[in-house]
């Protein structure tokens, strides 16, 4: 079936940066468009930004301008998302999820990456 | 950025029970209105989408409605295995927004 699995928990210093994978199985990862997004403790789900793993395009939220990276190996169909200059506000689980177009609906999403930035 | 609104936060309802639970976009976002269902230490998992349609595999129980800025989700009968929290997403736009969540407990 078509399942999204995620890397392992991360624990960070600020300052930091982290890298979290996103492997595709039961679909070919070029075939659709991943999404990353993340959700802080108590808080809603925030959209990252997309990536298109056939062309390499990427589209990032401004909040993440120039401090995310979303790139994909498509030999392993893995995507990867790194995030930089991490703060305790970066504690957070985050998510890939895939979509059919460049928007749409988020089916089926990853299980999840906790990211914890502590001194 | 498009808010999405969902309230209220949480909603106490008996199995059985018919639910509905809002979601309001602050501007017209046509039918580009999605619906998940959050448990905790899961991923959440597509229910509705485009407003009313509904996901493969989703129980019948589960519908969605609505258009432009005014949607509900709605559960015909209660079943215990619905305790969990339930929020909306629009990508009319970009950025794609998320409602907070509506937090489902069964009496």
């Amino acid at each position: 079936q078509v399942q999204l699995v995620q890397s392992g928990a991360e624990m960070k210093k600020p300052g930091a940066s982290v890298k979290v994978s996103c492997k595709a199985s039961g679909y070919t990862l070029t075939g659709y468009y991943l999404h990353w997004v993340r959700q802080a403790p108590g808080q809603g789900f925030e959209w990252m930004g997309w990536l298109n793993p056939n062309s390499g395009a990427t589209n990032y939220a401004q909040n993440f301008q120039g401090r995310v990276t979303m790139t994909s190996d498509t030999s392993i169909n893995t995507a990867y998302m790194e995030l930089r200059r991490l703060t305790s506000d970066d504690t957070a689980i985050y998510y890939c999820a895939r979509v059919e177009a460049i928007l749409g609906w988020f089916d089926p999403w990853g299980q999840g990456t906790q990211v914890t930035v502590s001194s | 950025d498009i808010q999405m609104t969902q309230s209220p936060s949480s909603l106490s309802a008996s199995v059985g029970d018919r639910v509905s639970i809002p979601c309001q976009a602050s501007q017209d976002i046509s039918n580009f209105l999605n619906w998940y269902q959050k448990k905790p230490g899961r991923a959440p998992k597509l229910l509705i989408y485009d407003a009313s349609n509904l996901a493969t595999g989703v129980p019948l129980r589960f519908s969605g409605s609505g258009s432009g800025t005014y949607f509900n989700f709605t559960i015909s009968s209660l079943q215990p295995e619905d305790l969990a929290t339930y929020f909306c997403q629009q990508y009319h736009d970009l950025p794609i927004t998320f409602g907070l969540g509506t937090r489902l407990e069964i009496k």
